[in-house]
Protein backbone atom coordinates (compact mmCIF):
# COMPACT_ATOMS: atom_id res chain seq x y z
CA UNK A 1 0.00 0.00 0.00
CA UNK A 2 1.35 3.20 -1.06
CA UNK A 3 1.05 5.99 1.26
CA UNK A 4 0.66 9.90 1.19
CA UNK A 5 3.68 11.68 -1.53
CA UNK A 6 4.39 15.08 -2.02
CA UNK A 7 6.39 16.93 -4.58
CA UNK A 8 8.92 18.74 -4.88
CA UNK A 9 10.56 17.80 -0.77
CA UNK A 10 12.15 21.56 -0.80
CA UNK A 11 11.65 24.74 -2.59
CA UNK A 12 12.76 28.09 -2.69
CA UNK A 13 10.88 30.89 -4.13
CA UNK A 14 10.92 35.01 -4.01
CA UNK A 15 7.93 37.67 -2.42
CA UNK A 16 5.21 38.03 -4.89
CA UNK A 17 5.51 34.64 -6.80
CA UNK A 18 3.19 32.32 -7.09
CA UNK A 19 3.97 28.43 -6.26
CA UNK A 20 2.16 25.10 -7.08
CA UNK A 21 2.74 21.94 -4.11
CA UNK A 22 1.64 18.81 -5.09
CA UNK A 23 0.09 15.63 -3.02
CA UNK A 24 -0.90 11.87 -4.11
CA UNK A 25 -3.31 10.81 -1.58
CA UNK A 26 -2.96 6.78 0.14
CA UNK A 27 -4.22 4.19 -2.11
CA UNK A 28 -8.12 3.73 -1.52
CA UNK A 29 -8.31 7.86 0.28
CA UNK A 30 -11.14 10.36 -1.34
CA UNK A 31 -10.36 13.41 0.90
CA UNK A 32 -7.07 15.26 0.99
CA UNK A 33 -6.62 18.14 3.90
CA UNK A 34 -3.50 20.45 3.42
CA UNK A 35 -1.83 22.12 6.37
CA UNK A 36 0.79 24.74 7.02
CA UNK A 37 2.72 24.14 9.87
CA UNK A 38 5.41 27.24 10.38
CA UNK A 39 8.72 26.58 12.12
CA UNK A 40 8.41 25.51 16.08
CA UNK A 41 4.44 25.10 16.01
CA UNK A 42 1.65 23.22 15.46
CA UNK A 43 0.25 22.54 12.04
CA UNK A 44 -2.41 24.67 10.70
CA UNK A 45 -5.30 23.25 8.61
CA UNK A 46 -5.28 24.91 5.28
CA UNK A 47 -8.51 23.34 3.42
CA UNK A 48 -10.32 20.18 2.76
CA UNK A 49 -10.98 18.64 -0.40
CA UNK A 50 -13.84 15.22 -0.54
CA UNK A 51 -14.66 14.17 -3.99
CA UNK A 52 -12.97 17.29 -6.29
CA UNK A 53 -15.43 19.90 -4.01
CA UNK A 54 -13.58 22.35 -1.18
CA UNK A 55 -14.61 20.41 2.18
CA UNK A 56 -13.65 22.97 4.60
CA UNK A 57 -11.03 25.95 5.27
CA UNK A 58 -8.76 27.44 7.87
CA UNK A 59 -8.73 30.99 8.76
CA UNK A 60 -6.47 31.45 5.40
CA UNK A 61 -6.69 34.28 2.79
CA UNK A 62 -8.31 33.32 -0.87
CA UNK A 63 -4.21 33.40 -2.26
CA UNK A 64 -4.21 30.06 -1.02
CA UNK A 65 -6.35 28.00 -3.14
CA UNK A 66 -6.71 24.33 -4.46
CA UNK A 67 -7.59 21.70 -6.80
CA UNK A 68 -8.62 17.90 -6.48
CA UNK A 69 -8.32 15.70 -9.39
CA UNK A 70 -10.57 12.57 -10.49
CA UNK A 71 -7.97 10.16 -9.32
CA UNK A 72 -7.86 12.11 -5.72
CA UNK A 73 -4.46 13.71 -5.73
CA UNK A 74 -4.39 17.31 -5.05
CA UNK A 75 -2.68 20.87 -5.31
CA UNK A 76 -1.99 23.92 -3.22
CA UNK A 77 -1.76 26.73 -5.19
CA UNK A 78 -0.52 30.02 -3.39
CA UNK A 79 0.16 33.52 -5.28
CA UNK A 80 1.64 36.88 -3.93
CA UNK A 81 3.97 34.65 -2.34
CA UNK A 82 5.04 36.69 1.62
CA UNK A 83 7.39 36.17 3.43
CA UNK A 84 5.27 34.39 6.42
CA UNK A 85 4.46 31.85 3.79
CA UNK A 86 8.10 30.30 4.42
CA UNK A 87 6.80 26.90 6.26
CA UNK A 88 6.71 22.97 5.75
CA UNK A 89 3.23 22.12 4.00
CA UNK A 90 1.50 19.16 4.83
CA UNK A 91 -0.71 17.06 2.97
CA UNK A 92 -2.91 14.46 5.17
CA UNK A 93 -5.31 11.60 3.35
CA UNK A 94 -8.37 9.93 4.89
CA UNK A 95 -11.26 7.42 3.76
CA UNK A 96 -13.75 9.97 3.52
CA UNK A 97 -16.03 6.95 4.67
CA UNK A 98 -17.11 8.80 7.90
CA UNK A 99 -16.38 12.09 6.97
CA UNK A 100 -15.58 14.45 9.55
CA UNK A 101 -14.04 11.30 12.23
CA UNK A 102 -11.88 9.87 9.90
CA UNK A 103 -8.34 9.01 10.69
CA UNK A 104 -5.78 11.47 8.78
CA UNK A 105 -2.71 10.31 7.73
CA UNK A 106 0.07 12.78 6.39
CA UNK A 107 3.00 12.88 4.00
CA UNK A 108 6.56 13.89 4.37
CA UNK A 109 5.54 17.75 3.47
CA UNK A 110 7.08 20.48 1.04
CA UNK A 111 9.42 22.91 2.80
CA UNK A 112 8.76 25.99 0.97
CA UNK A 113 11.24 28.95 1.61
CA UNK A 114 10.20 32.78 0.93
CA UNK A 115 13.26 34.95 -0.05
CA UNK B 1 -13.43 27.63 19.36
CA UNK B 2 -11.95 24.19 19.84
CA UNK B 3 -8.13 24.21 21.22
CA UNK B 4 -5.36 22.03 22.28
CA UNK B 5 -2.68 22.88 24.93
CA UNK B 6 0.34 20.44 25.71
CA UNK B 7 3.04 20.76 28.04
CA UNK B 8 5.68 23.00 26.76
CA UNK B 9 9.11 21.37 26.08
CA UNK B 10 12.06 20.49 25.93
CA UNK B 11 11.41 17.10 27.89
CA UNK B 12 14.88 15.77 28.06
CA UNK B 13 14.74 12.45 29.80
CA UNK B 14 17.67 9.53 29.94
CA UNK B 15 17.22 6.00 28.34
CA UNK B 16 14.71 3.69 30.41
CA UNK B 17 12.68 6.72 32.21
CA UNK B 18 9.13 7.26 32.21
CA UNK B 19 7.47 9.48 29.98
CA UNK B 20 4.62 11.66 30.44
CA UNK B 21 3.43 14.52 28.21
CA UNK B 22 0.29 16.27 29.16
CA UNK B 23 -2.25 17.21 26.59
CA UNK B 24 -5.61 18.86 27.83
CA UNK B 25 -7.82 19.90 25.19
CA UNK B 26 -11.08 22.39 24.39
CA UNK B 27 -14.38 21.53 22.01
CA UNK B 28 -18.23 21.54 21.77
CA UNK B 29 -18.43 17.42 22.34
CA UNK B 30 -17.06 14.15 22.04
CA UNK B 31 -14.26 14.90 19.55
CA UNK B 32 -11.57 11.92 18.48
CA UNK B 33 -7.86 12.54 20.36
CA UNK B 34 -4.59 11.73 18.62
CA UNK B 35 -0.71 11.97 19.13
CA UNK B 36 1.19 12.34 16.09
CA UNK B 37 4.89 12.23 16.23
CA UNK B 38 7.48 14.27 14.19
CA UNK B 39 10.81 12.92 13.41
CA UNK B 40 13.76 15.59 12.22
CA UNK B 41 13.21 17.04 8.67
CA UNK B 42 9.69 14.24 8.29
CA UNK B 43 6.06 14.54 8.14
CA UNK B 44 4.09 13.68 10.86
CA UNK B 45 3.37 10.21 11.59
CA UNK B 46 -0.02 8.88 13.16
CA UNK B 47 1.11 7.54 16.62
CA UNK B 48 -2.23 6.22 18.31
CA UNK B 49 -5.90 7.56 18.75
CA UNK B 50 -8.94 7.30 21.11
CA UNK B 51 -12.24 7.99 19.73
CA UNK B 52 -14.30 7.93 22.71
CA UNK B 53 -14.56 8.44 26.12
CA UNK B 54 -12.11 5.87 28.45
CA UNK B 55 -10.79 4.65 25.50
CA UNK B 56 -7.00 3.96 25.34
CA UNK B 57 -4.70 4.33 22.68
CA UNK B 58 -1.85 2.26 22.35
CA UNK B 59 1.31 1.68 19.87
CA UNK B 60 5.42 1.09 20.22
CA UNK B 61 4.83 1.39 23.84
CA UNK B 62 3.01 4.66 23.68
CA UNK B 63 -0.35 4.64 25.57
CA UNK B 64 -2.99 7.52 26.43
CA UNK B 65 -6.59 7.63 27.68
CA UNK B 66 -9.35 10.24 26.49
CA UNK B 67 -10.58 11.17 29.73
CA UNK B 68 -13.61 13.05 29.29
CA UNK B 69 -14.13 14.18 32.98
CA UNK B 70 -10.29 16.08 33.06
CA UNK B 71 -10.63 16.91 29.22
CA UNK B 72 -6.80 15.19 28.91
CA UNK B 73 -5.35 12.86 26.72
CA UNK B 74 -1.93 12.49 27.87
CA UNK B 75 0.91 10.12 26.70
CA UNK B 76 2.70 8.00 28.38
CA UNK B 77 5.64 4.90 28.02
CA UNK B 78 7.13 3.37 30.57
CA UNK B 79 10.61 2.95 29.26
CA UNK B 80 11.95 5.61 26.80
CA UNK B 81 14.76 4.63 23.95
CA UNK B 82 17.02 7.24 22.31
CA UNK B 83 15.13 6.56 18.85
CA UNK B 84 11.59 7.90 20.60
CA UNK B 85 13.73 11.48 20.53
CA UNK B 86 11.19 13.72 18.22
CA UNK B 87 8.41 16.16 18.90
CA UNK B 88 5.04 15.08 19.49
CA UNK B 89 1.74 16.84 18.80
CA UNK B 90 -1.76 15.99 20.23
CA UNK B 91 -4.55 16.78 18.15
CA UNK B 92 -8.37 16.57 17.91
CA UNK B 93 -11.07 16.32 15.38
CA UNK B 94 -14.46 17.48 16.04
CA UNK B 95 -17.24 14.70 15.82
CA UNK B 96 -20.04 15.63 13.05
CA UNK B 97 -18.84 19.45 13.14
CA UNK B 98 -16.43 19.70 11.41
CA UNK B 99 -13.12 18.28 9.52
CA UNK B 100 -9.99 19.97 10.65
CA UNK B 101 -7.37 18.50 12.97
CA UNK B 102 -6.33 21.04 15.23
CA UNK B 103 -2.96 20.58 17.06
CA UNK B 104 -1.09 21.31 20.06
CA UNK B 105 2.19 23.42 19.65
CA UNK B 106 4.06 19.82 20.14
CA UNK B 107 6.17 19.12 22.44
CA UNK B 108 9.93 18.00 22.10
CA UNK B 109 11.23 15.24 23.71
CA UNK B 110 15.19 14.49 23.80
CA UNK B 111 16.32 11.03 25.14
CA UNK B 112 19.91 11.13 26.39
CA UNK B 113 22.02 7.48 26.15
Amino acid sequence: ETGVTQSPTHLIKTRGQQVTLRCSSQSGHNTVSWYQQALGQGPQFIFQYYREEENGRGNFPPRFSGLQFPNYSSELNVNALELDDSALYLCASSPGTNQGADTQYFGPGTRLTVL
Amino acid sequence: GDSVTQMEGPVTLSEEAFLTINCTYTATGYPSLFWYVQYPGEGLQLLLKATKADDKGSNKGFEATYRKETTSFHLEKGSVQVSDSAVYFCALLPRNAGNMLTFGGGTRLMVKP
